[in-house]
C-alpha cells in the first residue's frame, strides 16, 4: 500500500533553516508528481510546493517562493523541502502528498501523517 | 487569505443531506477541475472527490461533487456521525501558477 513518511520537523529559530524529507513506498515513485502542503495550528490547508515526476519543473506558493526549495531523489524514493529564512508564520504541520497520476486536474491522492515545524526564538 | 470561499460551517441531523459550496473565479474553478478533501482534526486530509465529480475507490456514493461556472459543490447524503470533519475544496489557479485550497467548512452532525 502507498506510504508517505515525513521527517525532519522540529523547533527552529527565526531566520534559520530546516530540511524536511518524505520517504515513499508502495508505488513507482519516479512516475508521480509530489507536493508539500502545510497547515498552521488551527488554520486551513495551504499548498506549498510541487515537483514534477522527473524533477524538471517546480512550483511554489508566493508565501515561500525564494525561501523554500523542493527536490527529489528518485533513486531513494524521497522528496525533500529545504526551508531557509524561516519565519514565525511558517509554523505548521507539513504534509507530503502524492499527485494523482490519472486525474485531469491537480489532485492529492495520498498523504503522509505530517511533521510539525515550529519557528520560535 | 484563500481565493476559494466556503461557508465556515454546515450542520444537519443524521440521515439528512448537506451541501458545501466553493466559490472561485475564472482563473481557478472556472478554468479547471476541482477536488474535495475531508480532514478529521489531528489527522491527514483524505481525498473525497476529484475532477469535479469522480470518487476514488472506497469513497461511498453518499458523497458527490459538481461544478458550474466558477463554483463547485460537495454533497453529502445520509449524514452519519462519522462525517463530522473539516472539508476543503481545491484547484489549480492559472493566474497564480499555484494550487489553492478553500477556506474550509466544518460539518456538524446534530
Amino acid at each position: 500500500q502507498v506510504q508517505l513518511v515525513e521527517s525532519g520537523g522540529g523547533v527552529v529559530q527565526p531566520g534559520r533553516s530546516l530540511r524536511l524529507s518524505c520517504v515513499a513506498s508502495g508505488f513507482i515513485f519516479r512516475t508521480y508528481g509530489m507536493h508539500w502542503v502545510r497547515q498552521a495550528p488551527g488554520k486551513g490547508l495551504e499548498w506549498v510546493a510541487l515537483i514534477w515526476f522527473d524533477g524538471n519543473s517546480e512550483y511554489y506558493s508566493d508565501s515561500v517562493k525564494g525561501r523554500f526549495a523542493i527536490s527529489r531523489d528518485n533513486s531513494k524514493n524521497t522528496v525533500s523541502l529545504q526551508m531557509n529564512s524561516l519565519r514565525a508564520e511558517d509554523t505548521a504541520v507539513y504534509f507530503c502528498a502524492r499527485g494523482h497520476r490519472a486525474a485531469a486536474g491537480i489532485v492529492f491522492d495520498s498523504w503522509g501523517q505530517g511533521t510539525l515545524v515550529t519557528v520560535s526564538s | 487569505q484563500s481565493v476559494l470561499t466556503q461557508p465556515p460551517s454546515v450542520s444537519a441531523a443524521p440521515g439528512q443531506k448537506v451541501t458545501i459550496s466553493c466559490s472561485g473565479s475564472s482563473s481557478n474553478i472556472g478554468n479547471t477541475y476541482v477536488s474535495w478533501y475531508l480532514q478529521i482534526p489531528g489527522t491527514a486530509p483524505k481525498l473525497l472527490i476529484y475532477d469535479n465529480n469522480k470518487r476514488p475507490s472506497g469513497i461511498p456514493d453518499r458523497f458527490s461533487g459538481s461544478k458550474s461556472g466558477t463554483s463547485a459543490t460537495l454533497g453529502i447524503t445520509g449524514l452519519q456521525t462519522g462525517d463530522e470533519a473539516d472539508y476543503y475544496c481545491g484547484t489549480w489557479d492559472s493566474s497564480l501558477s499555484a494550487y489553492v485550497f478553500g477556506t474550509g467548512t466544518k460539518v456538524t452532525v446534530l
